[in-house]
């Protein structure tokens, strides 16, 4: 069974430039979360989807924003790049009544 | 959720039993303890869970204390490959599995 699938898995954006991350899911798992990783603040939660619906939200400004398709995919869009953004961009997909994780490799982002 | 408290190093050496405590003490009765753990430049990966009985399972062992204010996680015989982050979380549940609190965790090294 394939795991979780990120895509790209290295991007390098320009400040005030846009990006858009890629989430496969495990076949079959309908909630979809996504996290940044940096030195600085550590593992943080951004936002999570089920069903096509945002379920929760992280404390990130507006600039971050995603969205699940009806195959449950996932994309996450941050719009007017900053340096602060850059990061490991994880996702974590979750089957319906199993509460562990499963994450995927992630995204490293670079904005310079 | 409730907060976590880990130490943020500790040290083992191969083939010896690593025992990474971690302290709950704010944790309510429906709150569930999880561990996961983080290999250099990987996503998260689930290690084990539990509410109020020790569990365990291919991975590890996890002790919760007869007040459910701190845990143990047990690895028995620790090898190099077990060098990593590891990250103690409280869940409430429902929805909270979707969105996971991470805190600085435990950085695990082995040694030969």
């Amino acid at each position: 069974k394939a795991g979780v699938t990120q895509t790209p898995r290295y991007l390098i954006k320009t400040r005030g430039q846009q990006v858009t991350l890629s989430c496969s899911p495990i076949s079959g798992h309908r909630s979809v979360s996504w996290y940044q990783q940096t030195p600085g603040q550590g593992l943080q939660f951004l936002f999570e989807y089920f069903s096509e619906t945002q379920r929760n939200k992280g404390n990130f400004p507006g600039r971050f924003s995603g969205r699940q398709f009806s195959n449950s995919r996932s994309e996450m869009n941050v719009s007017t790049l900053e340096l602060g953004d850059s990061a490991l961009y994880l996702c974590a997909s979750r089957p319906q009544g199993i509460t562990e994780a499963f994450f995927g490799q992630g995204t490293r982002l670079t904005v310079v | 959720d409730a907060k976590t408290t880990q130490p943020p190093s500790m040290d083992c050496a191969e083939g010896r039993a690593a025992n990474l405590p971690c302290n709950h003490s704010t944790i309510s009765g429906n709150e569930y303890v999880y561990w996961y753990r983080q290999i250099h430049s990987q996503g998260p990966q689930y290690i084990i869970h539990g509410l109020k009985n020790n569990e365990t399972n291919e991975m590890a062992s996890l002790i919760i204390t007869e007040d459910r204010k701190s845990s143990t996680l047990i690895l028995p015989h620790a090898t190099l490959r077990d060098t990593a982050v590891y990250y103690c979380i409280v869940i409430s549940g429902g929805t909270s599995y979707g969105k996971l609190t991470f805190g600085q965790g435990t950085i695990l090294t082995v040694h030969p």
